[in-house]
């Protein structure tokens, strides 16, 4: 079946730093990936949806110019988490839409900002 | 209000055991998704349906668009299904809106 790889699947990183997650759909392409935020225990909530070539649209609430998105190519996004800050810390997972609109999710990355 | 509530949000079985898993949503949807996520995150996909009834291997899913109410069924179930397993109501514009999860655990 499809995949969907993210890198990286953890990472650490020191309040002020920028941290840049990859969401790559691995055998298919994906005009349109959507990045979401897992809060634990808690329902993931969509940040925003990635668009191949155009900017992303980003949901109520979440600052683009916090969280940079880029689709760059049909089988790339990557968010860019800029500046941050302890309250960052979360998982954030992608996923990628195929042509006959299933969506697939990678696996996931927990950030952890000190 | 949640748009998508499920029920239970937390299930123990003994391995064997028919499990169901209940899904309700006020939106309408074009495709509902379940998704099974397991202890360090990762999200499967198990299934999308937008009527009827799927089956893979033990797992059964099925939906009724009128009553806008899913299932996820395990037949067998088995220690390495525990995990939170979470359904997505894929709106037209193809965003999803999930559940808060049911949190499943098989015990030997």
């Amino acid at each position: 079946g499809a995949v969907v790889s993210q890198h990286p699947s953890r990472v650490i990183c020191k309040s002020g730093t920028s941290v840049k997650i990859e969401c790559r759909s691995l055998d298919f392409q994906a005009t349109t990936m959507f990045w979401y935020r897992q809060f634990p225990k808690k329902s993931l909530m969509l940040m925003a949806t990635s668009n191949e070539g155009s900017k992303a649209t980003y949901e109520q609430g979440v600052e683009k110019d916090k969280f940079l998105i880029n689709h760059a190519s049909l089988t790339l996004s990557t968010l860019t988490v800029t500046s941050a800050h302890p309250e960052d810390s979360s998982f954030y997972i992608c996923s990628a839409r195929d042509q006959a609109e299933t969506q697939y999710f990678g696996p996931g990355t927990r950030l952890l900002v000190l | 209000k949640n748009e998508v509530e499920q029920s239970p949000q937390n299930l123990t079985a003994q391995e064997g055991e028919f499990i169901t898993i209940n899904c309700s949503y006020s939106v309408g949807i074009s495709a509902l998704h379940w998704l099974q996520q397991h202890p360090g995150g990762g999200i499967v996909s198990l299934f999308m349906l937008s009527s009827g009834k799927k089956k893979h291997g033990r797992l059964i899913a099925t939906i009724n668009i009128q009553e806008k109410h899913s299932s996820l069924h395990i037949t067998a179930s088995h220690p390495r299904d525990s995990a939170v397993y979470i359904c997505a109501a894929h709106g037209s514009n193809y965003k999803l809106t999930f559940g808060k999860g049911t949190l499943l655990t098989v015990n030997p």
